[in-house]
């Protein structure tokens, strides 16, 4: 079945550096990747997400790369600071019309001042 | 506007019981999802809707049922409640084909 792979489970960075996260999917039809950041006991929140038709998005420190011939997407946090430790999950959307995703496991973070 | 809101935030619940967790919505989204997030997992689909009247089955439905009959309203009903059905629920909503918005979770306990 459709599924999305998501490495590494858990990531610790010094304060600056930069951190990346990785996800793999299986469905070709999919066209849509969002990126949800979990703070701890709170609702996931969109924080970057990047459509089919593009290889690149940007947002300050956040950026999201995809490559289709692959079937993977990247998201990449520069300048880490501790408000970016959380939980990063990766998603891909089903493209069978019911606008539902299928989301990777997460990516525990943790930036270490 | 409170966007998506779920009721109770917290529950216990003995093994056997039933109960509904509520979702409602403000933002018109015909879009609706129920997901669970065990600890330290992903999250998972257990239903959605595609607008009223219209319900559908996700990755993991069984032990539970949904009904649509307004766009507003999306409740979640757990029949005999099992250990296994310790979770968090998040109902979410969505416009269309892009960004799914959360509410704050109701995290079940089965005991």
């Amino acid at each position: 079945g459709e599924n999305v792979e998501q490495h590494p489970s858990t990531l610790s960075v010094q304060e600056g550096d930069s951190a990346v996260i990785k996800c793999t999917y299986s469905d070709s039809a999919s066209n849509y990747f969002p990126w949800y950041k979990q703070e701890l006991g709170k609702r996931p929140q969109l924080i970057i997400d990047i459509r089919s038709n593009v290889g690149e998005k940007k947002d300050q420190r956040i950026a999201v790369t995809l490559n289709k011939t692959a079937k993977h997407f990247s998201l990449h946090i520069t300048e880490t600071q501790p408000e970016d430790s959380a939980v990063y999950f990766c998603a891909a959307s089903k493209a069978s019309g019911t606008y539902k995703y299928i989301f990777g496991t997460g990516t525990r973070l943790k930036v270490l001042a | 506007n409170a966007g998506v809101t779920q009721t109770p935030k917290f529950r216990i619940l003995k093994i056997g019981q039933s109960m509904t967790l509520q979702c409602t919505q403000d933002m018109n989204h015909n879009y609706m999802y129920w997901y669970r997030q065990d600890p330290g997992m992903g999250l998972k689909l257990i239903y959605y809707s595609v607008g009223a009247g219209i319900t559908d089955k996700g990755e993991v439905p069984n032990g539970y049922n949904v009904s649509r009959s307004t766009t507003e309203d999306f409740p979640l009903r757990l029949e005999l409640a099992a250990p296994s059905q310790t979770s968090v629920y998040f109902c979410a909503t969505s416009g269309g084909v892009y960004e799914q918005y959360f509410g704050p979770g109701t995290r079940l306990t089965v005991t």
